[in-house]
């Protein structure tokens, strides 16, 4: 079964600090997984897209890392802003002409101040 | 550009009774699509359209109807509400060669008591 598992749940850390978010799949044929950063109140917005041969994908203080061969993939955030405030979804896309993407079910990051 | 816009923001229903949901984008995407989120649960698509007058079935397209009259409008009707029916809705749009990257609106809450 084609499914997206995230971890943790939920978190909470202080401004300033650094968080990993997990994501783990077992999607197949793989096409490529996607970061969406989710505000409370607004629609998903894509962070990054990884393919089968990127490793490593940056966009600002938010770094995230495939690996294609243990079906794992993170989303690391450095130096946490309040704004960070947000669910963060993992979406992996099955290849074909019948592609369909899997959302995962997200996890809730809260930073204080 | 606005995006992908919805209307209405917020709904409450009584049981049995009708709605319809509207989605519009302005960035002339061929492919729309409706998605529902549930608390726990990844976002899971309901219907789908790859152009004008052509709509699919997804992955929870039971009780739900949607057209697609216009390019860039896509609607999502409930003939019938039902509590199972209380969810976010997201409506989202792509390009035809880039179908996996979705713009997302800003959702619709929707209680149905």
């Amino acid at each position: 079964k084609n499914q997206v598992e995230q971890s943790p749940q939920s978190l909470i850390i202080l401004e300033g600090k650094n968080c990993t978010l997990q994501c783990n799949y077992t999607v197949s044929p793989f096409s490529n997984l996607r970061w969406y950063k989710q505000d409370t109140g607004r629609g998903p917005v894509s962070l990054t897209i990884m393919t089968f041969s990127e490793n490593t994908k940056s966009n600002g203080r938010y770094t995230a890392t495939l690996d294609a061969d243990t079906k794992q993939s993170s989303l690391h955030i450095t130096a946490s802003q309040l704004s960070d405030s947000a669910s963060y979804i993992c979406v992996v896309t099955i290849s074909g002409n019948t592609g369909k993407l899997i959302f995962g079910q997200g996890t809730t990051l809260q930073v204080k101040p | 550009n606005a995006g992908v816009t919805q209307t209405p923001k917020f709904r409450v229903l009584k049981t049995g009774q009708s709605m319809t949901l509207l989605c519009a984008q302005d960035m002339n995407h061929e492919y729309m699509y409706w998605y529902r989120q549930d608390p726990g649960m990844g976002l899971r698509l309901i219907h789908y359209s790859v152009g004008e007058g052509t709509t699919a079935k997804g992955e929870v397209p039971d009780g739900y109807n949607v057209s697609r009259l216009k390019k860039q409008n896509f609607l999502l009707g409930l003939e019938s509400a039902a509590p199972s029916q209380t969810s976010v809705y997201f409506c989202a749009s792509s390009y035809i060669r880039r179908w996996n990257e979705q713009y997302f609106g800003p959702g619709t809450r929707l209680t149905v008591t």
